[in-house]
């Protein structure tokens, strides 16, 4: 079956560090990856779509700067979370589409936490 | 902006008692799908359903979706405490970029 691998599982850094995190498609070529945000028993909110080669397209409400995804191949789309501050703390998740086998496939997820 | 309203919340149930989890929309979706999330970890898919009025049959899971492609629900049979996490609807837009529209989500307690 389809495998997403994203890392680090869990970070914590100081107010004002960026942090980047990576999400692989290990078995399969995804040419749409999903990044969510997740906080404390609440669902998951759709953050950006990211498309191999393009730039992301960023919902409502989301900082692109603030938020930089970059999805330079067909298996790895990174978010990088630039200045952060203790309200980025939160759970984020990506997701990679192979809608032709697989439908959509989610990493484990990161835990980060700024203080 | 699309909504996914699910209920109940929260749900705290005995192990052997059933429950329904309902997942509602004004919204027509092209596929619906469902997924459980443990703490710290990514939503698993358990299921798709693409066709109104489609039911399937997971072991003990029973999934629906309604006739108009706007809602659905899942049934669970003799609950275990292995079921017990969030579960997730997920609605997904014909020519809608292929996003997933979460669900608001439903947290399951199964006790002993």
């Amino acid at each position: 079956g389809a495998v997403v691998s994203q890392h680090p599982s869990w970070v914590i850094c100081k107010s004002g560090t960026s942090v980047k995190i990576e999400c692989r498609s290990l078995d399969f070529q995804a040419t749409t990856m999903f990044w969510y945000r997740q906080f404390p028993k609440q669902s998951l909110m759709l953050m950006a779509t990211s498309n191999e080669g393009s730039k992301a397209t960023y919902e409502q409400g989301v900082e692109k700067d603030k938020f930089l995804i970059n999805h330079a191949s067909l298996t790895l789309s990174t978010l990088t979370v630039t200045s952060a501050h203790p309200e980025d703390s939160s759970f984020y998740i990506c997701s990679a589409s192979d809608l032709a086998n697989y439908g959509y496939t989610f990493g484990s997820g990161t835990r980060l936490t700024v203080v | 902006t699309q909504l996914l309203e699910q209920s109940p919340q929260f749900l705290s149930i005995q192990e052997g008692e059933n429950l329904t989890v309902y997942c509602n929309s004004s919204s027509v979706f092209s596929s619906l799908q469902w997924y459980r999330q443990e703490p710290g970890e990514g939503p698993v898919l358990l299921v798709t359903v693409v066709t109104g009025g489609e039911v399937k049959k997971l072991k003990r899971l029973t999934f629906q979706f309604g006739d108009a492609r706007k809602d659905s629900s899942l049934h669970i049979t003799a609950a275990q405490p292995g079921d017990t996490g969030l579960y997730l609807c997920a609605g997904e837009t014909a020519g809608g970029g292929n996003k997933l529209t979460f669900g608001t989500g439903t947290q399951l307690k199964v006790e002993l």
